[in-house]
């Protein structure tokens, strides 16, 4: 069984369209993640999100926002794509909050968004 | 500011041992992860070692973690084809003006299997 999943696995759009990617997780974990991976595999942070708080990286244009039906899912939309928004996001879930340093983190395959 | 470095090419011959090299700066880390990525894939949790740790052993795989020079080390012994991927190194540290934890990611090693 599938612990984190996103979809789509593929995403290519035009500039200036809004799209929504989704992630879910079976793990019952409390905090889920959203990550850009750049074209030089670099990997950033931009948002970490639990029942109590949502924690956006200060560098993430407001065009993105997280958006969590429930505790198992949390699915990141993003308004108006720009042509430097291509990149792989990868959703992550961990069990407990945000305050544990012993929280490890469970990756989804990741979702490859190219905007034309 | 934080920072995490690892070298971004490593390659070696089928059947000898890898070994992948990270540096990082926050000396209040508490753990520190390693990461393995294939191509066209996610993210896989490999192995991780607590900060007051020297080693930690799985396998094929030694972690050593000096933390006076913080310097954090993968040790994959008779590599194998399948081990072709790129090696994330990330450190949990505490950001201290909201008291969570949050992953600081190296760029990635990419290991190369030479036949």
């Amino acid at each position: 069984d599938t612990a984190v999943s996103q979809t789509p696995k593929y995403l290519v759009t035009q500039m200036g369209n809004d799209k929504s990617i989704k992630c879910e997780q079976n793990l019952g974990h409390d905090t889920m993640y959203w990550y850009k991976q750049d074209s030089k595999k670099f990997l950033k942070i931009m948002f970490s999100y639990n029942n109590k708080e949502l924690i956006i990286n200060e560098t993430v244009p407001n065009r993105f926002s997280p958006k969590s039906p429930d505790k198992a899912h949390l699915n990141l939309h993003i308004n108006s794509l720009e042509l430097g928004d291509s990149a792989v996001y990868f959703c992550a879930s961990s069990q407990g909050d945000m305050s544990s340093s012993t929280d490890t983190q469970y990756f989804g395959p990741g979702t490859r968004l190219t905007v034309l | 500011g934080e920072d995490v470095e690892q070298s971004l090419f490593l390659s070696v011959r089928e059947g000898d041992s890898s070994v992948i090299n990270c540096t990082y700066t926050d000396s209040s880390s508490t753990y520190l992860y390693w990461y393995k990525q294939e191509p066209g894939a996610g993210l896989q949790l490999l192995t991780y070692i607590f900060s007051n740790m020297d080693m930690k052993q799985d396998q094929r795989l030694t972690v050593l973690l000096n933390k006076k020079d913080k310097h954090l080390s993968l040790r994959i012994a008779d590599t194998q084809t399948g081990d072709s991927a790129i090696y994330f190194c990330a450190e949990s540290i505490n950001q201290v003006r909201d008291s969570n934890y949050q992953l600081i990611w190296g760029a990635g090693t990419k290991l190369i299997i030479k036949p």
